[in-house]
């Protein structure tokens, strides 16, 4: 059973960092491209980044440009979201998805809420 | 950044009507659309992929149709389970975009 849990969420102050993980498990992760989607409390969803099978190519929206890094561990089957310079507006739900890169997001994980308050 | 309008913001029907929701693009993206189905509390499900494939699992009252710019999402018998929000998603070309959601409420 393809699974996908992320980890990491919490209650930071503005302009602090957080890192955040996704584990999957039963399938073959270094196939797959994976991303990670945002959703605001109460607002829609948000494409946030997204990385190749490998990790060699990576993708940011612009709200999250130069302060997050995607990276993803393939010996661990793990990917991990970096978020540096965090401000308010990044407080959301934050799911980490499968594909998004040559196909659509397949399966998704229930999501980890963070935080950014003083 | 590729805009995707999703019309209407809320459709009101009862179980065992048919849902008719749309979603636009700014320009065209091909056939590189997909819709989500997220319920309250709930991760979103990936229910078409590339305009008009339903994923694994997916019930076949679900259909998708269109290319270029303009998409449908057919529900063909609103099931009680169906009372959801609906997003479409471009994945033509980078930043991936989503529409804002149709919600569809039982009536």
């Amino acid at each position: 059973e393809v699974q996908v849990v992320e980890s990491g969420g919490g209650l930071v102050q503005p302009g602090g960092s957080l890192r955040l993980s996704c584990a999957a498990s039963g399938f073959t992760f270094g196939s797959y491209a994976m991303s990670w989607v945002r959703q605001a409390p109460g607002k829609g969803l948000e494409w946030v980044s997204s990385i190749s099978e490998r990790g060699g190519d990576t993708y940011y929206g612009d709200s999250v440009k130069g302060r997050f890094i995607i990276s993803r561990d393939n010996s661990k089957n793990t990917l991990y979201l970096q978020m540096n310079s965090l401000r308010v507006e990044d407080t959301a739900d934050y799911y980490c998805a499968r594909g998004g890169w040559s196909g659509a997001n397949d399966y998704w994980g229930q999501g980890t809420l963070v935080t950014v308050s003083s | 950044e590729i805009v995707l309008t999703q019309s209407p913001a809320t459709l009101s029907l009862s179980p065992g009507e048919r849902a008719t929701l749309s979603c636009r693009a700014s320009q065209s993206v091909g056939s590189y659309l997909a819709w989500y189905q997220q319920k309250p509390g709930q991760a979103p499900r990936l229910l078409i992929y590339d305009a008009s494939n339903r994923a694994t699992g997916i019930p076949a009252r679900f259909s998708g149709s269109g290319s270029g710019t303009d998409f449908t999402l057919t529900i063909s018998g609103l099931d009680p389970e169906d009372f959801a929000v609906y997003y479409c998603q471009q994945r033509y070309q980078w930043p991936r975009t989503f529409g804002q959601g149709t919600k569809v409420e039982i009536k």
